[in-house]
């Protein structure tokens, strides 16, 4: 079955860095665009990053970017999120998810992992 | 950026009601681009509908999806114990998603 875990997440100062990974299983994982998506603690869902398959194309909201890199070890099956200059309307739990072939949505997501901002 | 606005804010319901909830977007959004999710408490969301009124795999029939241009409708016929959640509708559209704000379905 599919499977995505996500880990790395953690306390971290403003202005410092973060590297979040996802490890998926399950699937074909280099046929899959990957996404992640995050969600500030009692708040609702924003997307902040996006991959193609094969890694060539990447996509970012204007609130992340210039700061956050998404990237993808397809030998790995892996997806990454590297995050710099980190301040504290980061604080989220972030998710990464698997777009769905036929649509652009998200059919399956990972538990998340906690990101917390914070002096 | 397309902005989505899910109405009510929360629906107070029993089980065995029927749910109705919208999501109102601030210009034309693709049908083909439309989903709704499910999140639970402590839970990742969990994709219901998915091209306005395609359910996904494994999701009751209970569930359903409607409307095009600018009004959507998440229904859900008869609520089930299970189905008390915070719902999220989402749209794709030059190049980035966005989401509502959610409605929450809490038992009356």
């Amino acid at each position: 079955q599919v499977q995505l875990v996500e880990s790395g997440g953690g306390l971290v100062k403003p202005g410092g860095s973060l590297r979040l990974s996802c490890a998926a299983s399950g699937f074909t994982f280099s046929d899959y665009y990957m996404s992640w998506i995050r969600q500030a603690p009692g708040k609702g869902l924003e997307w902040v990053s996006y991959i193609s398959s094969s890694g060539s194309y990447t996509n970012y909201p204007e609130s992340v970017k210039g700061r956050f890199t998404i990237s993808r070890d397809n030998a790995k099956n892996s997806l990454f999120l590297q995050m710099n200059s980190l301040r504290a309307e980061d604080t989220a739990v972030y998710y990464c998810a698997r777009r769905m072939t036929s649509s652009k949505v998200f059919d399956y997501w990972g538990q998340g992992t906690l990101v917390t901002v914070s002096s | 950026e397309i902005v989505l606005t899910q109405s009510p804010g929360t629906l107070s319901l029993s089980p065995g009601e029927r749910a109705t909830l919208s999501c109102g977007a601030s210009q034309s959004v693709s049908s083909s681009y439309l989903a709704w999710y499910q999140q639970k408490p402590g839970q990742a969301p969990r994709l219901l509908i998915y091209g306005a009124s395609s359910r996904a795999t494994g999701i009751a029939d209970r569930f359903s999806g409607s409307g095009s241009g600018t009004d959507f409708t998440l229904t859900i016929s008869r609520l089930e114990p299970e189905d008390f959640a915070v719902y999220y509708c989402q749209q794709y559209g030059s190049s980035s998603w966005t989401f509502g704000q959610g409605t929450k379905v809490e038992i009356k």
